[in-house]
């Protein structure tokens, strides 16, 4: 079984410009998560899908960061324009979206912001 | 609200020897309780997971942790470290819609010494 897909695994850019990470979830997962992992922290929840509806993107910062699931697949999560404590490690996850159920995580893009 | 607390940011073991990581969390009611291993450049890897039932929880690699309740820890433990579990782990506590939402701590990176 194939695993979470994510691309580019890094990224340079300068702050203000604007940047966008993809994530292929596990075939058949319908709950998508994006995750945000500053150096030294652990991963902090950024949005969660259920198909293409969004669950939870409380902890979003909404002014840059937009993301979406068009088709309950793939998902797109955008920064615009990007700021110097935007870099960190973006970790995308899915699960079955059962309760209780596990979370598998793809191997995350690593984004420096100069 | 929900948090998690690992008191050790770096453990330096000889391999061979037995390893207990600290965690202890927060939260308002039965929590499910996770752990997670992060290699370099790698994602995150579930090792096992706490949702109800015997408290003493086995996972992958020879790994096992123990709930309890009354210390709100969750402590990991193995009985012989191999030089391949040199990775950073991670305890997390799902939300109140159980596996979602998770929250985890910051991390204890341990160092496999021959």
């Amino acid at each position: 079984e194939a695993g979470v897909a994510q691309s580019p695994r890094y990224k340079i850019i300068e702050k203000r410009q604007s940047v966008a990470f993809w994530c292929n979830p596990i075939s058949g997962h319908a709950t998508l998560y994006w995750y945000q992992q500053i150096l030294g922290q652990g991963p902090k929840l950024l949005i969660q899908f259920q198909n293409n509806g969004v669950v939870d993107d409380s902890q979003l910062p909404k002014d840059r960061f937009s993301a979406e699931r068009l088709k309950g697949v793939d998902s797109t999560l955008k920064i615009q324009p990007a700021k110097l404590e935007d870099s960190a490690v973006y970790l995308c996850a899915s699960s079955t979206g059962q309760v209780q159920e596990t979370q598998y995580f793809g191997p995350g893009t690593r984004l420096l912001v100069l | 609200a929900q948090s998690v607390t690992q008191p050790d940011i770096h453990i330096t073991v000889s391999e061979g020897a037995s390893l207990e990581l600290r965690c202890n969390y927060s939260y308002g009611a039965t929590p499910y309780l996770f752990w997670y291993v992060q290699s370099p450049g790698q994602g995150l890897q579930l090792l096992l997971k706490y949702f109800s039932g015997d408290t003493l929880v086995q996972g992958i690699k020879g790994f096992e942790a123990e709930f309890k309740r009354s210390q709100s820890s969750f402590n990991l433990r193995k009985p012989s470290v191999h030089w391949s579990d040199a990775a950073e782990y991670f305890c997390a506590v799902g939300g109140k819609t159980g596996a979602n939402n998770l929250f985890f701590g910051t991390g204890t990176r341990l160092t496999v010494i021959p």
